[in-house]
């Protein structure tokens, strides 16, 4: 069955540390990958999305994310967190079929120490 | 741009009444979808179109919930009646299929049944 996994439901850093999100997705073919984030009160905003080429991709607000296939991950990184990223983030899948829909993880919230 | 628009942005409506949410979506967008947000059972997909036809509405939770999309800028999902069960936040997205998978989510409608 198509999946997605966000095995954390809750992540602390502290101000200026480095970041990493993981998901993992169950799918027998490349799919298409992407990243949002939701503020609370807020509807969901794209992040960042990997269709193919390069497997690092960049996306709004100094976030990367790496599709690695041999691990089925697709792993949000930032290098330096600010209070503002604090927020709730879903990984979500698609291209499976020809429906266009996407299968949206559990999400991980964000928490930031000052 | 204007991005999608739905409205209203809250809703508090007593159990048994018939709650009406609207959803624009992006100009020239072709695919619409309807999502449920809750803390338990997180982001589900109720029902999508393309080109106007409800495509998929497996993910509709029972015959209370309805949906329609007369036409291209304009969709609304309807609640008869509703129940306390369906407080939740209801999110629309659009996309332009054939061209992108990512999808736009407008703000939500926070619903409260009491």
């Amino acid at each position: 069955a198509q999946s997605v996994t966000q095995p954390d439901i809750h992540i602390t850093v502290s101000e200026g540390a480095s970041l990493e999100l993981r998901c993992n997705y169950s799918y027998g073919a490349t799919p298409y990958l992407f990243w949002y984030v939701q503020s609370p009160g807020q509807g969901l905003q794209l992040l960042l999305k990997y269709f193919s080429g390069d497997t690092l991709v960049q996306g709004i607000k100094g976030f990367e994310a790496e599709f690695k296939r041999s691990q089925s991950s697709f792993n949000l990184r930032k290098p330096s967190v600010h209070w503002s990223d604090a927020a709730e983030y879903f990984c979500a899948v698609g291209g499976m079929d020809s429906s266009y829909k996407l299968i949206f993880g559990s999400g991980t919230r964000l928490l930031v120490r000052p | 741009d204007a991005g999608v628009i739905q409205s209203p942005r809250h809703e508090v409506t007593e159990m048994g009444q018939e709650v009406t949410l609207r959803c624009k979506p992006i100009s020239g967008h072709n695919s619409l979808f309807w999502y449920r947000q809750t803390m338990m059972r997180g982001l589900e997909l109720l029902i999508y179109f393309n080109n106007n036809v409800p495509i998929d509405d497996s993910g509709m939770p029972e015959d209370r919930f309805s949906a329609k999309m007369p036409n291209a800028s304009f969709s609304t999902l309807k609640i008869q009646p509703s129940e306390p069960r369906d407080s939740a936040v209801y999110f629309c997205a659009s996309n332009l299929r054939g061209k992108t998978y990512e999808q736009y989510f407008g703000p939500g409608t926070r619903l409260t049944v009491t």
